[in-house]
């Protein structure tokens, strides 16, 4: 039961700039709740990528990077690699349903 | 370094009850939200729930009437317990480590995954 839309897919060629949203709802993104993105190779359990909208873990190249405005946040990769082909998910908090939720998912296919 | 080690049945039968355990190994148990997050086969994430070293839980309200997180804090364990077993719940199923606060939590350390398969 996602309530946070990513779209289904993006590409890209190497080296350039892509990036894709994540829409919420006012009792979740637009609530003020913290925009997390993870990713996830073929085979693989999810990776932390970003977290608390915009925050990178340490390991995390500076080419990933995070936003949020009003119900929705976006991540964005820059210098494209064929590496960073793979599965991203958004996740965030919905207050109407006290939980965290996913995004359903945006497939990055580099070019 | 933290690491999630998870464990159980990967085959069961409609009606019969899913049950998963993740151990902690590394850095503090307590303070964290301990997460269940599952994955049907070529599908999203969907998250299941979560329970602090304290025993307070939260569940997705779709599975909230079949689902039963618990903690073991001196063993570092954490149970995922899914009773009643369809078709519909066979997917990956993932334990992880949540860190945050009120404004939200992020699933910093995740296990292995194990793929369990519901069929008669």
């Amino acid at each position: 039961q996602s309530v946070l839309t990513q779209p289904p897919s993006v590409s890209g060629a190497p080296g350039q700039r892509v990036t894709f949203s994540c829409t919420g709802s006012r009792s979740s993104i637009g609530a003020g709740y913290d925009v997390q993105w993870y990713q996830q190779l073929p085979g693989t359990a999810p990776k932390l990528l970003i977290y608390g909208n915009s925050n990178r873990p340490s390991g995390v190249p500076d080419r990933f990077s995070g936003s949020k405005s009003g119900t929705s946040a976006s991540l964005a990769i820059t210098g494209l690699q064929a590496e960073d082909e793979a599965d991203y998910y958004c996740q965030s908090y919905d207050s109407s349903l006290s939980g965290s939720v996913f995004g359903t998912g945006t497939k990055v296919t580099v070019l | 370094q933290v690491q999630l080690q998870q464990w159980g049945a990967g085959l069961l039968k409609p009606s019969e009850t899913l049950s998963l355990s993740c151990a902690v190994y590394g850095g503090s148990f307590s303070g964290y939200y301990w997460s269940w997050i599952r994955q049907p086969p070529g599908k999203g994430l969907e998250w299941i729930g979560e329970i602090k070293h304290s025993g307070r839980t939260s569940y997705s309200p779709s599975l909230r009437s079949r689902v039963t997180i618990s903690v073991d804090t001196s063993k570092r364990h954490f149970s995922l317990n899914l009773k009643s077993v369809t078709a519909a719940d066979t997917a990956v199923y993932y334990c992880a480590r949540g860190d945050g606060d009120y404004v939200g939590v992020y699933l910093d350390y995740w296990g292995q995954g194990t793929l369990v398969t519901v069929s008669p």
